[in-house]
């Protein structure tokens, strides 16, 4: 069973810092999204990364994937309030018929003016 | 561009009452997927669905039922709600085609059972 775990789950952090969301899991797989999620709303796609060591960037966040080792990190840059959510990894186990995704915990990031 | 669409957005029932939720996939997508996120968790996979024959099944109770029609849309049948089964019920769509068959996600539909 593919297991998906993220750390820290809860992370409060001044403006103007930096921190990292990091995301392990358990069976290999090249294909992991990166979501946010505001209280009550939908999931907002943040990032597919579809092959070891990718690596992709928007505005203050950037997202890498390293297949080899299971993990993929969020780096979060000169954090401001507005990135105050709910961010979610999600590995997506390919079927023959399809795919499931199997989510992390969710790291609930407070960004504190 | 046109997204995926669930309908009712919010859903108001009693205990032991049914529900049923609809998801309209983006155009031209061929798969369905079912996701239910209880309060603060994470989305649990449901079932799948994919040329209207189920594709996978994950944690769905046997209270609740799945089909796709002829049209790609999908509805979520609920039966003898319980209160555990108060969510967020996220569906989604991909494309089958060659590739990698990104799934997108609609708005959802709050379940509540009082």
């Amino acid at each position: 069973e593919l297991k998906v775990e993220q750390n820290p789950l809860f992370l409060s952090m001044q403006e103007g810092k930096n921190y990292t969301i990091y995301c392990n899991y358990s069976t290999t797989s090249d294909r992991l999204y990166w979501y946010r999620q505001d209280p009550g709303k939908s999931l907002e796609s943040l990032f597919v990364l579809l092959s070891n060591g990718a690596v992709k960037q928007e505005g203050r966040l950037m997202a890498s994937l390293d297949t080899k080792a299971r993990l993929s990190t969020l780096h979060i840059t000169a954090a401001v309030h507005d990135l105050s959510a709910t961010y979610f990894c999600a590995v997506d186990y390919p079927l023959t018929s399809g795919s499931r995704l199997t989510f992390g915990e969710g790291t609930q990031l407070t960004v504190n003016p | 561009a046109a997204g995926v669409i669930q309908s009712p957005r919010h859903l108001i029932k009693e205990k032991r009452e049914t529900a049923t939720l609809k998801c309209y996939p983006i155009p031209r997508h061929d798969t369905v997927y079912w996701y239910q996120q209880g309060p603060g968790q994470d989305p649990q996979f449901l079932i799948s669905f994919y040329e209207k024959m189920q594709s996978d099944k994950g944690s769905i109770p046997d209270r609740f039922s799945a089909q796709q029609f002829s049209d790609y849309h999908s509805e979520l049948n609920m039966s003898s709600l319980e209160l555990g089964d108060s969510a967020l019920y996220f569906c989604a769509s991909s494309f089958s085609g060659q590739g990698f068959r990104e799934q997108f996600f609609g708005p959802g539909t709050r379940l509540t059972v009082l």
